[in-house]
This record gives C-alpha cells, sequence and structure tokens, in this order.
C-alpha cells in the first residue's frame, strides 16, 4: 500500500502561475522527498525534506513540511512549459528502514 | 556521465518466458534499490541492497523474481515465466557512499517491460 497521497490528481496551470501541490501519509517518517518525472521516464530528484525542517528552498522550488498533521506541500513558482510533467512525494520511514514509499503523483500541465 | 544506467530500456516478451534487467548504480554508492511503477501508480518498492547484501524485499516480490549483486557493484532483477501482470517499468536507484545527502535516492530511466 503507499503511504503518500497527492492531491490534486491533476492541476492545469497557464505559464508564469504558481502551482501548488500536496502530500499528506500516515506513519511516522525520516524525511520526505519530491521527484518529478517526465512522461515514460526515470525519476529527477527535486528536493529532500527532514523531518525536523518546517521549510526548504531550491530555484523557483518551495517545500514546506507539516509533521503534526503529516503533511507536505511543493510550490512551483513562475511555473514554465518544461515544468509539465508528473510530481511524486516518497517518505523514508523513521526506524531504519531504507526504502521509500511513494504517492501516486500530481500530474502538472503547464500551457504556454 | 556518472547516473545510474539501465539495461535494456524496453523489453517485449512473450508470455512465460524469462527476462532479466541490469542496474548499475552511481559508482561510490552502496545502497541500490529496485521499485516497479505501472500505469498512472508511483514506484512501488521491491528490494534492497547494502553492498552485495539482500536486506529487505517486499511481498511483491513473488519467487518468480530474484535479483542479485553479487559483487557490491551492478545488479540484475531477473523474472521467471512472466506473466502479463508483469508489464510494468522497473525502475533502479542507488544512493549512499561520499554524498552528503546520504538518503537520496537517485533514479535511472528505467526498463519498460511489455508481456504480451
Amino acid at each position: 500500500s503507499q503511504q503518500g497521497e497527492e492531491d490534486p490528481q491533476a492541476l492545469s496551470i497557464q505559464e508564469g502561475e504558481n502551482a501548488t501541490m500536496n502530500c499528506s501519509y500516515k506513519t511516522s517518517i525520516n524525511n520526505l522527498q519530491w521527484y518529478r518525472q517526465n512522461s515514460g521516464r526515470g525519476l529527477v530528484h527535486l528536493i529532500l525534506i527532514r523531518s525536523n525542517e518546517r521549510e526548504k528552498h531550491s530555484g523557483r522550488l518551495r517545500v514546506t513540511l507539516d509533521t503534526s498533521k503529516k503533511s507536505s506541500s511543493l510550490l512551483i513558482t513562475a511555473s514554465r512549459a518544461a515544468d509539465t510533467a508528473s510530481y511524486f512525494c516518497a517518505t523514508l520511514l523513521s526506524g531504519g528502514y531504507n526504502k521509500l514509499i511513494f504517492g501516486a503523483g500530481t500530474r502538472l500541465a503547464v500551457h504556454p | 556521465d556518472t547516473g545510474v544506467s539501465q539495461n535494456p530500456r524496453h523489453k517485449i516478451t512473450k508470455r512465460g518466458q524469462n527476462v532479466t534487467f541490469r542496474c548499475d548504480p552511481i559508482s561510490e554508492h552502496n545502497r541500490l534499490y529496485w521499485y516497479r511503477q505501472t500505469l498512472g501508480q508511483g514506484p512501488e518498492f521491491l528490494t534492497y541492497f547494502q553492498n552485495e547484501a539482500q536486506l529487505e524485499k517486499s511481498r511483491l516480490l513473488s519467487d518468480r523474481f530474484s535479483a542479485e549483486r553479487p559483487k557490491g557493484s551492478f545488479s540484475t532483477l531477473e523474472i521467471q515465466r512472466t506473466e502479463q501482470g508483469d508489464s510494468a517499468m522497473y525502475l533502479c536507484a542507488s544512493s549512499g557512499g561520499r554524498d552528503r545527502m546520504t538518503d537520496t535516492q537517485y533514479f535511472g530511466p528505467g526498463t519498460r517491460l511489455t508481456v504480451l
């Protein structure tokens, strides 16, 4: 079973707008990671946020983590057509586990 | 290119045949993972190696699946007597080594398996 649930399942916006994707999970985590996947290709790591962190930035990406609500959000500012992809959150469970548990993803379409 | 590589990129086989996939991780990484992804879903964990030791296997990994990492470098995933339900993208990832962010898993491009 998958631990993460992304919301929304699909998002369609215009270039220049911001895109926000949310992720909820069920059990205690060591860290949470966001990945991007272009159609039919491998996953590209975007950002990792640890359980003791609340916010991280990387370029046009901003990730927040609220461990009390077991949720995270990914904000992409000033979106571009090239940002069109599926975005997945993945959690690394606490307790010495090494596997990532992925949600079903948010499919983002950015229209020029 | 020092990223994770996977071969072949595509494999079409008939039901009942055996297939083998190869993964070459980032050279200094000691951890290697296999995941499976079906259409419209996120990847699901299959198995994990630290060096040559297989430390964790998912219940998804039936007896028809076997993975090896004989010298702690490349890994192979074999599926015996393939079934149509095995059709999926098989992803390999690696982590560890000198990378400061040792929890970050770097993924290869995947092998897309189609079982006819």
